[in-house]
């Protein structure tokens, strides 16, 4: 069954590093998401990407934040001088369809900030 | 700007009852809305997508109902299993999709 996938699982950094995550969307979406999770609070939105740029972003997804696509397979999602808030579960997800297509979600990369 | 709560926020339930899990939502402009498993330290897995224009969506031993009018959805879940233990999300899809805060569901043997 295709899936999406995400590497790494958890990446521990030093705070003011800057951290990309990766993701493998499944083959034949169209539409990327990036959402995060910090410990014990609820999934947010982070950003949507369509056709090479963003399509949504959310208030978190400031300057720090930045998202590319550079082939035609993965998916990633760049922190720049990673902050100690900025530790969470990080979730890349993926759709076939826009706004009424069913989200598929990765397993996650934990990234801890020290 | 939307707002997804969740009922109960944690429930115990011994096996082979049947339960559900309640999620409401502020703004009814919505596109559709989605149900999640999620398992400690994992990835959400989808159980059940309902588009604004349906009522029901049933799998198997789950079945999703959605009133768009009244911001509300609930996730029926027949003959619950040990297996079904987990935190269950429920996500409405707007503009960007915004989560609840999940119900913790506990079977026990």
């Amino acid at each position: 069954e295709p899936e999406v996938t995400q590497t790494p699982s958890h990446q521990v950094t030093q705070m003011g590093q800057e951290v990309i995550l990766r993701c493998v969307p499944i083959s034949n979406h169209l539409y990327f998401y990036w959402y995060r999770q910090i410990l014990g609070q609820k999934v947010e939105f982070l950003v949507s990407f369509y056709n090479n740029e963003i399509s949504e972003k959310s208030e978190i997804f400031d300057d720090q934040f930045s998202v590319e696509r550079p082939d035609g397979s993965n998916f990633t999602l760049k922190i720049r001088s990673t902050k100690l808030e900025d530790s969470a579960m990080y979730f890349c997800a993926s759709s076939g369809t826009g706004r009424t297509g069913e989200l598929f979600f990765g397993e996650g990369s934990r990234l801890t900030v020290l | 700007k939307q707002e997804v709560t969740q009922f109960p926020a944690a429930l115990s339930v011994p096996e082979g009852e049947n339960l559900v899990l309640n999620c409401s939502f502020t703004d009814s402009a919505i596109y559709n809305l989605q149900w999640f498993r999620q398992d400690p330290g994992k990835g959400l897995t989808s159980l059940s997508l309902i588009q604004s224009s349906q009522r029901e969506q049933t799998s198997g031993r789950l079945n999703a109902s959605l009133d768009k009018s009244s911001g509300r959805s609930t996730l029926y879940i027949a003959a619950s299993q040990p297996g079904d233990s987990a935190t269950y999300l429920c996500a409405v899809k707007g503009n960007d999709m915004r989560f609840g805060a999940g119900t913790r569901l506990t079977v026990k043997p």
